[in-house]
């Protein structure tokens, strides 16, 4: 299957200071990529969907302002959790839309995702 | 999306085969029945998915029954690699998201 890289796969930051996670598809072009949070023995909750060229759609709940996500290219986007705070600490994973020629276009393929912990 | 629902849990023997079920009776006729899979720590796993028939890949089989409300993800030898929590959607032909639901946490006994 495609395959969607995540970096960094953990980071450790202060609380007020800002990270970014890198989302890349390494071998087809995502025209839509999913950004969702994880807390320890919960489901995954979708924070984000980004476009190639447009603005994020955020769901609801979730501060736009806090977290900035940029989709520049068909193969990156980018997830900054602004003001960290400890209760941001999760695990944050990013997917990707778009398969292969040839492949289902409706299968998101997962990053392996980006343990935050904020002290 | 139409709504699933999952028992929390399972288990199964090694080399036994599961049968994991999901309920989904808002389905729609376009609707796609998808089922990801998550090991601890990691990013969900795409497994398989389908519309109408059964279908059959290296890691397992989908069986949807006839009325498509329901399915049932069949993994013919459970292994203890195969310890997840397995994930069943439905999304439509037009979806922008994927909603996950809380799954069922599949244990194996050796």
């Amino acid at each position: 299957g495609a395959v969607v890289s995540q970096h960094p796969s953990w980071v450790i930051c202060k609380s007020g200071t800002s990270v970014k996670i890198e989302c890349r598809s390494l071998d087809f072009q995502a025209t839509t990529m999913f950004w969702y949070r994880q807390f320890p023995k919960q489901s995954l909750m979708l924070m984000a969907t980004s476009n190639e060229g447009s603005k994020a759609t955020y769901e609801q709940g979730v501060e736009k302002d806090k977290f900035l996500i940029n989709h520049a290219s068909l193969t990156l986007s980018t997830l900054t959790v602004t003001s960290a705070h400890p209760e941001d600490s999760s695990f944050y994973i990013c997917s990707a839309r778009g398969g292969r020629q040839g492949g289902h276009s409706y299968e998101q393929y997962f990053g392996p995702g980006t343990r935050l912990t904020v002290t | 999306d139409a709504k699933t629902t999952q028992p929390n849990s399972m288990e199964s023997n090694e080399e036994e085969p599961v049968h994991l079920p999901c309920n989904h009776s808002t389905i729609s006729g376009t609707d796609y029945i998808h089922w990801y899979r998550q090991l601890p720590s990691q990013g969900p796993e795409y497994v398989i998915h389908g519309l109408t028939s059964n279908v059959n890949n290296r890691m397992a089989s989908l069986a949807i029954a006839e009325d498509r409300k329901s399915s049932t993800l069949i993994l013919h030898r459970a292994t203890l690699r195969d310890a997840a929590v397995y994930y069943c959607m439905v999304t439509s032909t037009s979806y922008d998201k994927v909603i996950f639901g809380p799954g069922t946490s599949l244990s194996v006994i050796p």
